[in-house]
């Protein structure tokens, strides 16, 4: 019973297309989350979201956007996609968002997006 | 923003009892500390948060002196599923357009028979 989906697992495309990545959590939680890992294995958070209000890091270049159609869902459309987009994009939830809660997020088992 | 400072690497081997040690110094009053453990291809997984003295769950105990600047995490008698990166984190919430929800370079454990 999976709390955390993501699909698709591998994405491979090429420069310049248009790719989504969509993710789903069950758990009841309010506000979900997309995180980047690049090959470094550092993992950084692109976005935040409930159903109030959307908080964007500030390095995210704006090809990024998140789409959440309803409180269980949150996908991640990528525009004009770039070699430097190349990694593991992982969807995550947690009960809340402005308290302690926030750190206590469930991850997604990640997408594997490869540029060509 | 509380910076967290962790070992590189550990070595353990099966049946030992490991523990993490994880360095805050500049820890604010109202931060949590939270550890997550992430297997290869995997997202992490939220082992255990704590704010003082001793938290235990059925995975790991989490250790807090007075004055909350480190935090031990101990993961009694490991086997070799254990091997993993766990990572640290030290906050209350997160917020900001920077975010402060920062997974650092983590504890590479690695569990030898």
């Amino acid at each position: 019973d999976t709390a955390v989906s993501q699909t698709p697992k591998y994405l491979v495309t090429q420069m310049g297309n248009d790719k989504s990545i969509k993710c789903e959590q069950n758990l009841g939680h309010d506000t979900m989350y997309w995180y980047k890992q690049d090959s470094k294995k550092f993992l950084k958070i692109m976005f935040s979201y409930n159903n109030k209000e959307l908080i964007i890091n500030e390095t995210v270049p704006n090809r990024f956007s998140p789409k959440s159609p309803d409180k269980a869902h949150l996908n991640l459309h990528i525009n004009s996609l770039e070699l430097g987009d190349s990694a593991v994009y992982f969807c995550a939830s947690s009960p809340g968002l402005r308290d302690r809660s926030s750190y206590e997020q469930y991850f997604g088992p990640g997408t594997r997006l490869t540029v060509t | 923003l509380a910076k967290t400072t962790q070992p590189i690497s550990m070595d353990s081997y099966e049946g030992q009892e490991v523990n993490i040690t994880c360095s805050h110094n500049n820890i604010a009053t109202n931060d949590y500390i939270t550890w997550y453990q992430q297997f290869p291809s995997q997202g992490p997984r939220f082992i255990i948060q704590g704010y003082k003295t001793k938290v235990t769950n059925e995975v790991a105990s989490l250790f807090i002196p007075a004055d909350r600047k480190s935090s031990t995490l101990s993961l009694p008698r490991v086997s070799l599923s254990d091997t993993a990166v766990y990572y640290c984190l030290v906050g209350d919430r997160y917020g900001g357009s920077q975010g402060n929800l920062i997974f650092g370079k983590g504890t590479k454990l690695s569990v030898k028979p």
